[in-house]
C-alpha cells in the first residue's frame, strides 16, 4: 500500500447512528487533515493533527470527533449528524513544515438519511 | 469577499486547444501557489505549485503567479481527453502549512 487509503469508500447512514472513517498514510508524513468538500463550495478544512497532536479544530461541530493514535492513522468518529453533512470526507498528508505537497486519500462519499 | 475566487465552470474545450484557468485571492500576504486536480471518485492530486511570483513550466502546464495583481493562472497547452477533471487552486502564507486555502475547483471537459 502507498500513498493515503480511506476506508470506507461509500458510506450512507441515518441520523442516529454512530460511524467512523479511517484513514491511513504510508508516507511517513508527520502531518494529518480532514477535510469536508461539498458541492460548488471550496474544500474546507475541519481538522489538523502535527505530530499526533490537534493543532487545529476549525469550529467543527461536536457530532464530529477525530482522533489521531499514531502518525499513520486518523479516524474521524460520526455522530448524529444531519443531512446537511452528506459531502465528501477527504483525508489529507504532508511533511508539517512544507507549505506545500499535500497527498490526499481517495475519500469517503457520505451520504447521511 | 471570499479568500480565494475561481470561476466552477464548467469549460469545455476541444481536444488540441489551450486552457487557461484562474484564481484571484484577496490577501497579500499569501506567498505559495498551487494547483491541484481532482478526477471523478478521487482525491485532488499536487499538479504545480510555485513559489512567489513568475512562471513555472512542466510539460504541457504552465502555472503564472501575478501578485501585484493577486491573480494565479495554470494554463494546458494541447488539452487532452485526460485532462478533464476539476481543478483547484490553493494558496498558502509563509509558514503556514495548515493555513490552505482552496478555490471551489473548475470543472473542465476536453472533449474529442
Amino acid at each position: 500500500e502507498t500513498g493515503v487509503t480511506q476506508t470506507p469508500r461509500h458510506l450512507v447512514m441515518g441520523m442516529t447512528n454512530k460511524k467512523s472513517l479511517k484513514c491511513e498514510q504510508h508516507l511517513g508524513h508527520n502531518a494529518m487533515y480532514w477535510y469536508k468538500q461539498s458541492a460548488k463550495k471550496p474544500l474546507e478544512l475541519m481538522f489538523v493533527y502535527s505530530l499526533e497532536e490537534r493543532v487545529e479544530n476549525n469550529s467543527v461541530p461536536s457530532r464530529f470527533s477525530p482522533e489521531c493514535p499514531n502518525s499513520s492513522h486518523l479516524f474521524l468518529h460520526l455522530h448524529t449528524l444531519q443531512p446537511e453533512d452528506s459531502a465528501l470526507y477527504l483525508c489529507a498528508s504532508s511533511q508539517d513544515g512544507q507549505d506545500y505537497g499535500y497527498t490526499f486519500g481517495s475519500g469517503t462519499r457520505l451520504t447521511v438519511v | 469577499q471570499k479568500e480565494v475566487e475561481q470561476d466552477p465552470g464548467p469549460l469545455s474545450v476541444p481536444e488540441g486547444a489551450i486552457v487557461s484557468l484562474n484564481c484571484t485571492y484577496s490577501n497579500s500576504a499569501f506567498q505559495y501557489f498551487m494547483w491541484y486536480r481532482q478526477y471523478s471518485r478521487k482525491g485532488p492530486e499536487l499538479l504545480m505549485y510555485t513559489y512567489s511570483s513568475g512562471n513555472k513550466e512542466d510539460g504541457r502546464f504552465t502555472a503564472q503567479v501575478d501578485k501585484s495583481s493577486k491573480y494565479i493562472s495554470l494554463f494546458i497547452r494541447d488539452s487532452q481527453p485526460s485532462d478533464s477533471a476539476t481543478y483547484l487552486c490553493a494558496i498558502a502564507a509563509t509558514g503556514t502549512a495548515s493555513k490552505l486555502t482552496f478555490g471551489t475547483g473548475t470543472r473542465l471537459q476536453v472533449t474529442l
